[in-house]
């Protein structure tokens, strides 16, 4: 079965700085997604960003972008300009492509709480 | 605003009482998702729903079951409620069920069971 891993529960950032979240994940797939989620303190899921596992290029998304490392099924997330706003926590999640059980859905890491200092 | 909805937004209940969490899809969307977080487990997916039927199915509990109807609404019926079933409870949609379609979240429903 696969796993995501976010080893940073918590992080810090000072305001206008950069910040890089760790995940690493476990699949003996070969064709998958990958996805970051951010959750602020409404508790709403907003999608962030993601990576097509077939494609080479990291995503971007503004001042979100990736460093996808497939070999060593590494995906972490680099928030550049940081603002007071990207304070929440951050899910990383994997999705398989394949149908049935609990595959071809969300699978989510523990996630990791950023906090922003002004 | 993703455009999916849940009511209700706030549930305290008792141990062993039955309570029924509904979600509207985004206009569209065929295909629902129902996910737990809890301090405990994290996000778990529990089920998928496409065009009325049952696509997939996770870490649910015997006691919880879910439901599509014909208008895409679904109600997910959680029963014999035990103190370990508080949780955030969130609904997903997306357009297909194929797992390049992104998932959209609600707002979800905080359970309380006391």
């Amino acid at each position: 079965a696969q796993t995501v891993t976010q080893s940073q529960p918590e992080m810090s950032v000072q305001e206008a700085e950069t910040v890089t979240l760790s995940c690493t994940y476990d699949t003996s797939e070969s064709d998958y997604y990958l996805f970051w989620y951010k959750q602020p303190p409404s508790r709403q899921m907003i999608l962030v960003i993601r990576q097509e596992a077939y494609k080479q290029q990291n995503a971007t998304e503004n001042r979100f972008s990736v460093n996808f490392q497939k070999a060593a099924k590494s995906f972490s997330l680099k928030i550049s300009d940081s603002q007071l706003g990207d304070a929440a926590m951050y899910f990383c999640a994997y999705r398989s492509p394949i149908y049935g059980g609990s595959q071809g859905n969300l699978i989510f890491g523990k996630g990791t709480k950023l906090s922003v200092k002004p | 605003d993703s455009g999916v909805t849940q009511t209700p937004k706030h549930l305290i209940t008792a141990t062993g009482q039955r309570v029924t969490l509904r979600c509207s899809p985004r206009s569209g969307d065929l295909s629902v998702y129902w996910y737990q977080q809890s301090l405990d487990q994290g996000l778990q997916f529990l089920i998928q729903y496409y065009n009325g039927e049952e696509r997939a199915k996770g870490n649910i509990l015997e006691r919880f079951s879910a439901q599509q109807f014909p208008d895409l609404h679904s109600e997910l019926n959680l029963s014999s409620l035990e103190l370990g079933d508080s949780a955030l409870y969130f609904c997903a949609s997306s357009v297909s069920a194929g797992a390049s379609y992104e998932q959209y979240f609600g707002p979800g429903t905080r359970l309380t069971v006391t």
